[in-house]
């Protein structure tokens, strides 16, 4: 099956800088990737949708200046947590598409401690 | 109502029992998704499909279109299948469930 990266799988930042998390589709090219967050014992919950080469769409009540989403190339995109705070504290997930958004495919996921 | 639910929440049992795992959903969907999330976090996705049946080793997942219900089924349990399973649906958009927690005693 194809497979979706992250990158770093854990970081430690202190509060009020940058963090910046890689999404990489391996072996497809991925033309729509997916943010998503997990709180402690939730399920996934979608931040925004990124189509190669145009703006990120955003859920409602994720801030758009604070979680910037790049998707520069068919096989990256990029999530910083601009100033971070401690509540930005969770597990962030990317998964992947290409022509067909049923199919997606998850990254392994990020745990983001802020300090 | 959630889009998605999973039965049961939390589920103990001794190794090499049989594993069933459901979901069931409300919505038109595309296909259905298990994935597992193990303690430290990473998810793995463990199976995609859309009708019948697939099996990947010990795993098997089933589904019923009519009846909008899925199984994961999991047989000689390990311990080290102790994890979070959650099923997730591709409709409109993707409805997750909140997971089943899994333990495996030895």
């Amino acid at each position: 099956g194809a497979v979706v990266s992250q990158h770093p799988s854990r970081v430690i930042c202190k509060s009020g800088t940058s963090v910046k998390i890689e999404c990489r589709s391996l072996d497809f090219q991925a033309t729509t990737m997916f943010w998503y967050r997990q709180f402690p014992k939730q399920s996934l919950m979608l931040m925004a949708t990124s189509n190669e080469g145009s703006k990120a769409t955003y859920e409602q009540g994720v801030e758009k200046d604070k979680f910037l989403i790049n998707h520069a190339s068919l096989t990256l995109s990029t999530l910083t947590v601009t100033s971070a705070h401690p509540e930005d504290s969770s597990f962030y997930i990317c998964s992947a598409s290409g022509r067909s958004s049923y199919e997606q495919y998850f990254g392994p996921g990020t745990r983001l401690t802020v300090t | 109502k959630n889009e998605v639910e999973q039965s049961p929440q939390n589920l103990t049992a001794q190794e090499g029992e049989f594993i069933t795992i459901n979901c069931s959903y409300s919505v038109g969907i595309s296909a259905l998704h298990w994935l597992q999330q193990h303690p430290g976090g990473g998810i793995v996705s463990l199976f995609m499909l859309s009708s019948g049946k697939k099996k990947h080793g010990r795993l098997i997942a089933t589904i019923n279109i009519q009846e909008k219900h899925s199984s994961l089924h999991i047989t000689a349990s390990h311990p080290r299948d102790s994890a979070v399973y959650i099923c997730a649906v591709a409709g409109n958009q993707f409805y997750f469930g909140t997971g089943t927690s899994l333990t495996v005693i030895p």
